[in-house]
């Protein structure tokens, strides 16, 4: 089965400054998806950023960006300029080419210090 | 606007009884997906569907029941065998990926906070 791990429970990072965060997964499939999301206080969940397990290139969204380690399995997130805004809860998720199985890691509460 | 409706927001069940979350979708999705979560804590996969008629559980499913029997739904039964049913439940759909690299992006609903009277 498999399985998404996130070992930070808390990062913190100060306003315009950059923060990674880490995700590891584990899976014997070697086609699938990987997602960055986040929760703010809202509870509502916000696609930041995915990556197809396919491609080597990382993908990048503006201040967003991945650094996709696929034969170590890990895909952590770094955010660069960070923002007020950016405060949040962080999932890693993986999702499953063959099954449509979507799978969370704990996530990374992320607080930004002015 | 297309998007994903759970409904209701706010839900209170009493000792020994079963509750419904509705989940409905407009944006023509065949996959659809319940999670749960916990205060502080991830999203856990209760069921999932990827097509009408058809789903499968996840790692908790237990307590739990789903029907998909029409494609821009999927509502959660919480039975009264969930012992510990208080939660934040989220609803999501995406378009079925399986066997072709499509826009796999999910979307997810507003959620519903179920409570314990």
């Amino acid at each position: 089965a498999q399985t998404v791990t996130q070992s930070q429970p808390e990062m913190s990072v100060q306003e315009a400054e950059t923060v990674t965060l880490s995700c590891t997964y584990d899976t014997s499939e070697s086609d699938y998806y990987l997602f960055w999301y986040k929760q703010p206080p809202s509870r509502q969940m916000i696609l930041v950023i995915r990556q197809e397990a396919y491609k080597q290139q990382n993908a990048t969204e503006n201040r967003f960006s991945v650094n996709f380690q696929k034969a170590a399995k890990s895909f952590s997130l770094k955010i660069s300029d960070s923002q007020l805004g950016d405060a949040a809860m962080y999932f890693c998720a993986y999702r499953s080419y063959n099954t449509d199985k979507l799978i969370f890691g704990t996530g990374t509460r992320l607080q930004v210090f002015p | 606007d297309g998007g994903i409706t759970q409904s209701p927001k706010y839900l209170f069940r009493k000792e020994g009884q079963n509750v419904t979350l509705s989940c409905e979708q407009n944006l023509n999705h065949d996959a659809m997906y319940w999670y749960r979560q916990d205060p502080g804590q991830g999203l856990r996969l209760i069921y999932y569907s990827q097509i009408v008629n058809d789903f499968q559980k996840g790692d908790i499913a237990e307590g739990y029941s789903v029907s998909r029997e029409k494609k821009e739904s999927f509502p959660l039964t919480v039975t009264s065998a969930q012992k510990n049913p208080t939660a934040f439940y989220l609803c999501a759909s995406s378009i079925a990926g399986t066997g072709s690299f499509t826009d796999e992006k999910l979307f997810f609903g507003s959620g519903t906070q179920l409570s314990v009277l």
